[in-house]
């Protein structure tokens, strides 16, 4: 079993949806989490962090952590086409430098 | 402006040769790292240096090697001893040796088998 999974989608969504991108975890061990975009040919980029459980809210952007189910998602709201990426959620360990990646989801947000 | 800087974008490498990328960071991070990204796959670690004159394996470090002589510079070299190198390769940086800052990474290195 991987670390963290994601569901590769891809989704389609029209613009102004709401979109909700979620990944699963297995190591109850992790303390923070990340999300990050990445467009064709890019490298990623880093969009929301966070620590243990709970919200954090960045403009149209809302990552959400549950660490009772090991569940974290990224919320997009009115969402645009240039939100159209793949997005790729990340979870770390309380010490150290390793990360976990989830494999993304491909997003695309039609005018 | 701090960043992450990988050259070349494109790379082609031709059987038996090994190739070279580069990465250079501004950004005075202490951690490095090399990740290869194939379509499906994720991010597969290949190794990462948490000091300058260390480094250490990823899950996939067979075929490539690393040198850490600078702070700011981390890079990649490929060896022919790597059956399957095209990819897309990406460079990252964080700020502390066992610390908890999050990964920033560079636009990568797409490389491809002549």
């Amino acid at each position: 079993q991987k670390e963290v999974e994601q569901d590769p989608g891809p989704l389609s969504v029209p613009e102004g949806a709401i979109v909700s991108l979620n990944c699963t975890y297995s190591n109850s061990a992790f303390q923070y989490f990340m999300w990050y975009r990445q467009y064709s040919r890019k490298g990623p980029e880093l969009l929301m962090y966070t620590y243990s459980s709970g919200n954090k809210e960045d403009g149209r952007f809302t990552a959400q952590v549950d660490k009772s189910s090991k569940y974290i998602s990224l919320f997009i709201r009115d969402s645009q086409p240039s939100d159209s990426a793949t997005y790729l959620c990340a979870a770390q360990l309380n010490t150290g430098n390793q990360f976990y990646f989830g494999t993304g989801t491909s997003l695309t947000v039609i005018p | 402006d701090g960043g992450i800087t990988q050259s070349p974008k494109y790379l082609f490498r031709k059987e038996g040769q090994n190739v070279t990328l580069s990465c250079e960071q501004n950004l005075n991070h202490d951690a490095m790292y090399w990740y290869r990204q194939d379509p499906g796959q994720g991010l597969r670690l290949i190794y990462y240096s948490q000091i300058v004159n260390d480094f250490q394996k990823g899950d996939i470090a067979e075929g490539y090697s690393v040198s850490r002589e600078k702070k700011e510079s981390f890079p990649l070299t490929v060896t022919s001893a790597q059956k399957n190198p095209t990819a897309f390769y990406l460079c990252a940086s964080s700020m502390r040796k066992g610390g908890t800052e999050p990964q920033h990474f560079g636009d990568g290195t797409r490389l491809s088998i002549l």
